[in-house]
């Protein structure tokens, strides 16, 4: 069965720190894979996707970067963290492959990202 | 622009009730409408989804009732248990056919379950 992971669980930055978020699926072979964040009260937003390796999408402009070195690991970064950049971050996979039609998103259990 | 407009935000509901969480989309080519449970410190996960081409679609005690002229579609959960207690997203998406396609989600309801 496949599973994905995300690390650390928490995580506490000073304003202009790096970041490097990791997220990691096992048990399947070229998923898409899904950056979103959640802020308090609001719906979750897509932040990057991948349908490959080197290949990313970005849904929204950011002080945030996204990388796939590896066919199922999909890395989160900024070298300059803002204020605005506290939430709680997902990752996804589903499905990779054209014309497979609608395929369902499975998440991981989140990092809390919190910025002083 | 929220494209995706869920309601209501919050919501009580005794056991046995019926909580139903409604959301109204405005983008005419999203074609897959899928429902999220999330439970506090989890990621979320995908309890049903329905497409634009059926008007209901039933899962155990989750039913999705679709309204394409209305752009709108909703989430019922019968026998209501304090353990459905959770957040629940609507979200969108549109085919793009080359297999990666972002969700667009509501904003969530948080329900509560009462014994």
């Amino acid at each position: 069965s496949q599973t994905i992971h995300q690390w650390p669980a928490t995580l506490v930055q000073p304003v202009g720190s790096p970041l490097s978020l990791e997220c990691t699926v096992e048990g399947t072979s070229n998923p898409n894979l899904y950056w979103y964040r959640q802020a308090a009260g609001r719906g979750l937003q897509l932040l990057f996707y991948s349908v490959g390796i080197g290949q990313i999408s970005s849904e929204v402009p950011q002080n945030l970067s996204a990388s796939r070195p590896q066919d199922r690991q999909f890395i989160l970064s900024s070298k300059k963290l803002l204020l605005s950049d506290s939430g709680f971050y997902l990752c996804a996979w589903s499905e990779g492959g054209a014309n497979l039609g609608h395929q369902p998103q499975h998440f991981g259990d989140g990092t809390r990202l919190s910025i002083l | 622009q929220q494209q995706v407009k869920q309601s209501p935000q919050s919501l009580i509901v005794q056991k046995g009730g019926i909580p139903i969480i409604n959301c109204a989309y405005e983008n005419t080519a999203f074609d897959y409408f899928p429902w999220y449970q999330q439970f506090p410190g989890k990621g979320p996960a995908l309890l049903i989804a329905i497409r634009p081409d059926v008007s209901e679609k039933k899962e155990g005690r989750f039913t999705i009732s679709f309204n394409k002229s209305a752009k709108q579609f909703s989430l019922h959960i019968m026998d209501s248990q304090p353990g459905d207690s959770a957040t629940y997203f609507c979200a969108a998406s549109t085919y793009s056919g080359g297999g990666a396609d972002g969700l667009t989600f509501g904003k969530g309801t948080h329900l509560i379950i009462q014994p």
